[in-house]
């Protein structure tokens, strides 16, 4: 499986844009990049995901490198409710296709 | 609600018995995962359904731990004979399909003590 890579944490003032990268530079053609955050003591909660192209919902907009290898999540207005752990994960297209989450970026908004 | 339910929030136990959890998907997904979250560290997978057909389990998942999904609809985890080193967040996701373009979409777990 592909590994990623993200920094362990990351502060960012209310209002302004909160930019989280995450390195996959082993990412092969069939694998998905996806995000989910986990605000404390709830589940992981989905926000994105893209194969090559950038994407945008109403929560986040992904930007994938055209070498995929690696990308970045931002939102755009970053609130106080948006401090979390957010986890990169490359999802592997097997049977399977669980998520194997690593260690994840703790965003922290400050105001 | 439609999201992913999960049954009890929290468990506290005693060591050496038994405890079962229940997950109640998004209506109509197909495919249900379990995983385990312990304290700091990111959820490890456990287990997933496919329907009712148990497809895959991790080797963290010991001969102690059963899941079931008798109808395709709900599943059960059960914990024999619990130790200590049970305690953790049993979460439960749900995703439409199997496919890899298909999101999984969790609960919010059951935080489960052993005393």
């Amino acid at each position: 499986d592909a590994k990623t890579t993200q920094p362990p944490s990351m502060d960012c003032a209310e209002g302004r844009a909160a930019n989280l990268p995450c390195n996959h530079s082993t990412i092969s053609g069939n694998e998905y990049v996806y995000w989910y955050r986990q605000i404390h003591s709830q589940g992981p909660q989905y926000i994105i995901h893209g194969l090559k192209n950038n994407e945008t919902n109403e929560m986040a907009s992904l930007i994938i490198t055209e070498d995929r290898k690696s990308s970045t999540l931002i939102l755009p207005h970053a609130t106080l409710r948006d401090t979390a752990v957010y986890y990169c994960i490359v999802r592997v297209d097997n049977a399977g296709n669980m998520l194997t989450f690593g260690g994840g970026t703790r965003l922290m908004v400050k105001p | 609600d439609t999201g992913v339910s999960q049954d009890p929030r929290h468990k506290i136990t005693k060591r050496g018995q038994n405890v079962t959890f229940r997950c109640d998907p998004i209506s109509e997904h197909n495919r249900l995962y379990w995983y385990r979250q312990t304290l700091g560290q990111g959820p490890e997978f456990l287990t997933y359904f496919q329907n009712e057909a148990q497809l895959e389990k991790s080797r963290l998942l010991s001969d102690r731990f059963s899941a079931e999904r008798p109808k395709g609809s709900f599943s059960t985890l059960e914990i024999q004979r619990t130790e200590q080193g049970d305690s953790a967040m049993y979460l439960c996701a749900s995703s439409l399909t199997g496919g890899v373009n298909s999101p999984l979409h969790f609960g919010n777990g059951t935080r489960l003590t052993v005393t």
